[in-house]
């Protein structure tokens, strides 16, 4: 009954591949995020979506495509990786209105 | 745009100390602000919120965070430090769309 669950947990891949990671919220939030936490710890938004409509996208490559199916899911997709691209990406759902965010695990992403 | 500053990358105390981390924001019109908790390898944690109302809120795990609008502060408290509570906490301060802002993060860690 996990409430905001993203797979994969760990992803070790290439330079130049192109790799996924899903996110899915049982909770029935209406918002979801990706938030990007670089090798500083440091966390910062890159992409909203409320009801499936991309409401926020920061400044982030245009590798980086967020795509949600529906309101339960937000999935991202990063093409042509590059060793920078290494982070933890969290997800993350809200319910409508002023509130906090549910985040999940975390996908920690590593380009060799 | 709005900032959280924490000044304190690492703090270190004691088991049964208290504890105090601080966190400033940048004005806004009216501040929400958030403290999370994120234990190694693990996603976010929320300990505690501020929306409106009183200024000092409790949070679970024993924590409190007071809301000092002169001083642009939302400071995290707790009166005794047990080993599991070391970990990273981040303050955070809402933006527009639910968008979060989040501080560098306080690494605490808990001498026995």
């Amino acid at each position: 009954d996990t409430a905001v669950s993203q797979t994969p947990k760990y992803l070790v891949t290439q330079m130049g591949n192109d790799k996924s990671i899903k996110c899915e919220q049982n909770l029935g939030h209406d918002t979801m995020y990706w938030y990007k936490q670089d090798s500083k710890k440091f966390l910062k938004i890159m992409f909203s979506y409320n009801n499936k409509e991309l409401i926020i996208n920061e400044t982030v490559p245009n590798r980086f495509s967020p795509k949600s199916p529906d309101k339960a899911h937000l999935n991202l997709h990063i093409n042509s990786l590059e060793l920078g691209d290494s982070a933890v990406y969290f997800c993350a759902s809200s319910p409508a209105g002023i509130t906090e965010a549910f985040f999940g695990q975390g996908t920690r992403l590593t380009v060799v | 745009a709005q900032s959280v500053t924490q000044p304190d990358i690492h703090i270190t105390v004691s088991e049964g100390a208290s504890l105090e981390l601080r966190c400033n924001y940048s004005y806004g019109a009216t501040p929400y602000l958030f403290w999370y908790v994120q234990s190694p390898g693990q996603g976010l944690q929320l300990l505690l919120k501020y929306f409106s109302g009183d200024t000092l809120v409790q949070g679970i795990k024993g924590f409190e965070a007071e809301f000092k609008r002169s001083q642009s502060s939302f400071n995290l408290r707790k009166p005794s430090v047990h080993w599991s509570d070391a970990a990273e906490y981040f303050c955070a301060v809402r933006e527009y769309g639910n968008k979060l802002v989040f501080g560098a993060g306080t690494i605490l860690r808990v001498k026995s």
